[in-house]
C-alpha cells in the first residue's frame, strides 16, 4: 500500500506570493491533517480535514487555509508568505472515524518551503 | 499552555546499549499518547503508542511506560542500533479536542555510535 506522498517535496518562493501544497492520503484514509515543523517552534498543527469538513484547526493566521476534495486528497495554501513561513509543511493521514478509533496518524515525507 | 516536552534536547549513547528517552507531558485529560521518530529528510514514523488506560506496552524493542499520577511518559528502546539515530517525538492527544491534532514535543536526538 503506497504511502502519504506531497507534492512538491522543495519549494522556493519570495515575500508576498502564495503557495499551494498537495497531500495525498493513504488509501483508504480520510482524515488529513497538516503540520508545521520549525527548528524553533518543532511540530505544530495547522488543521485537520474529515470527508472534505474542517474539523479541527490549530493557532496560525488566516492566511494559512486548507481543503480537501471527495477522493480525500487535500490542499493547503499560504497567501501573502512571509520569511517566517519557511519551514517543512507535513501531511499525516489517519483511518480515523468520528468520535474515536485509532489515532494513528501515517506522515509524508513534507514539502521545504523556503521564503526569500 | 498545553504542551508536550522532552527532558533531554540529545542522548548519546553506544551500540547495544539501552536507550531511555522521556517526556512530561502537561495535560492531566490526554488520553493518547505516541511516539514518533523521525530521520533527515524524512516526515515522522509512528513507533509506538499507549492509551491513558494502559501503563506500559512494548513492541519490537520498544517499551513505552506511561505514569500518569506525574504526568511522565518514556520511550525504551533496547539494544540500540545505529539504525535508531534519528529524532525522537512524543505527542499527546487532548481528549477533549475533537478530531486527530496531535500536541508534540520538542524532540530528543538519539545518536549511536558504534
Amino acid at each position: 500500500k503506497a504511502g502519504v506522498t506531497q507534492t512538491p517535496r522543495y519549494l522556493i518562493k519570495t515575500r508576498g506570493q502564495q503557495v499551494t501544497l498537495s497531500c495525498s492520503p493513504i488509501s483508504g484514509h480520510r482524515s488529513v491533517s497538516w503540520y508545521q515543523q520549525t527548528p524553533g517552534q518543532g511540530l505544530q498543527f495547522l488543521f485537520e480535514y474529515f470527508s472534505e469538513t474542517q474539523r479541527n484547526k490549530g493557532n496560525f493566521p488566516g492566511r494559512f487555509s486548507g481543503r480537501q476534495f471527495s477522493n480525500s486528497r487535500s490542499e493547503m495554501n499560504v497567501s501573502t508568505l512571509e520569511l517566517g513561513d519557511s519551514a517543512l509543511y507535513l501531511c499525516a493521514s489517519s483511518l480515523l472515524a468520528s468520535g474515536g478509533g485509532s489515532h494513528e496518524q501515517f506522515f509524508g515525507p513534507g514539502t521545504r518551503l523556503t521564503v526569500l | 499552555g498545553e504542551s508536550v516536552g522532552l527532558h533531554l534536547p540529545t542522548l548519546s549513547v553506544q551500540e547495544g546499549d539501552n536507550s531511555i528517552i522521556n517526556c512530561a507531558y502537561s495535560n492531566s485529560a490526554s488520553d493518547y499518547f505516541i511516539w514518533y521518530k523521525q530521520e533527515s529528510g524524512k516526515g515522522p514514523q509512528f513507533i509506538i503508542d499507549i492509551r491513558s488506560n494502559m501503563d506500559k506496552r512494548q513492541g519490537q524493542r520498544v517499551t513505552v511506560l506511561l505514569n500518569k499520577t506525574v504526568k511522565h511518559l518514556s520511550l525504551q528502546i533496547a539494544a540500540t542500533q545505529p539504525g535508531d539515530s534519528a529524532v525522537y517525538f512524543c505527542a499527546e492527544s487532548p481528549a477533549n479536542q475533537a478530531g486527530t491534532a496531535l500536541i508534540f514535543g520538542k524532540g530528543t536526538t538519539l545518536s549511536v555510535s558504534s
